[in-house]
């Protein structure tokens, strides 16, 4: 199985800031790579998918790059409705594989 | 507007088995893979099954293989997870999840709200 590799486990940040999440892919996996954010007691929700294409209705403030097998989701200033848990998924290959999620936090 | 709900979760010994569905609105559902991924209390996410459109093509992680199996009804709109020799590892929520394109994409674009599903004696 392919492995995803998120960095950092944990952030603070406040309202305002730019904010990166990184996603380290075991092994190629092209761009076939989804970011999601869910926020305490719902279901998450698909914020960027095949890397770099924002999903309908998501703010234009979410954006996604690759590099290789590093993938990258910067929130361009944060609002505090942001404030949530993101998780990385690669789509390349089956079994569909998570990294294990980036908590966001008020600082 | 797309809607999932599941239903059928609960609290079940060891060994024991149960079905989840999942009901299905506001899109065309058998042009759609389907997917269940759970999410064990304050975990993260894991993919489970996975089944295409018309049924014909199915997967299993793993950790569920031979025990739990994914079926889909397009005529009542509903997908289904039949699980069996559940072990207390299995619990968790349990999502209801929608493929964003027509074929099989993997690329999750809409969630149901969840079903618990507690595995203990």
């Amino acid at each position: 199985d392919i492995q995803m590799t998120q960095s950092p486990s944990s952030l603070s940040a406040s309202v305002g800031d730019r904010v990166t999440i990184t996603c380290r892919a075991s092994q190629s996996i092209s761009s076939y790579l989804n970011w999601y954010q869910q926020k305490p007691g719902k279901a998450p929700k698909l914020l960027i998918y095949a890397a770099s294409s924002l999903q309908s209705g998501v703010p234009s403030r979410f954006s996604g790059s690759r590099s290789g097998t590093d993938f990258t989701l910067t929130i361009s200033s944060l609002q505090p409705e942001d404030f949530a848990t993101y998780y990385c998924q690669q789509s390349y290959s089956t079994p569909d594989t998570f990294g294990q999620g980036t908590k966001l936090e008020i600082k | 507007e797309v809607q999932l709900v599941e239903s059928g979760g609960g609290l079940v010994q060891p060994g024991g088995s149960l079905r989840l569905s999942c009901s299905a609105s506001g899109f065309t559902f058998s042009s759609y893979a389907m997917y269940w991924v759970r999410q064990a209390p304050g975990k993260g996410l894991e993919y489970v099954s996975a089944i295409s459109s018309d049924g014909g093509i199915t997967y299993y992680a793993d950790s569920v293989k031979g025990r739990f199996t994914i079926s889909r009804d397009n005529s009542k709109n509903t997908l289904y997870l039949q699980m069996s020799s559940l072990r207390a590892e299995d619990t968790a929520v349990y999502y209801c999840v929608k493929d964003l394109g027509v074929g099989t994409t993997d690329t999750f674009d809409y969630w149901g709200q969840g079903t618990l599903v507690t595995v203990s004696s």
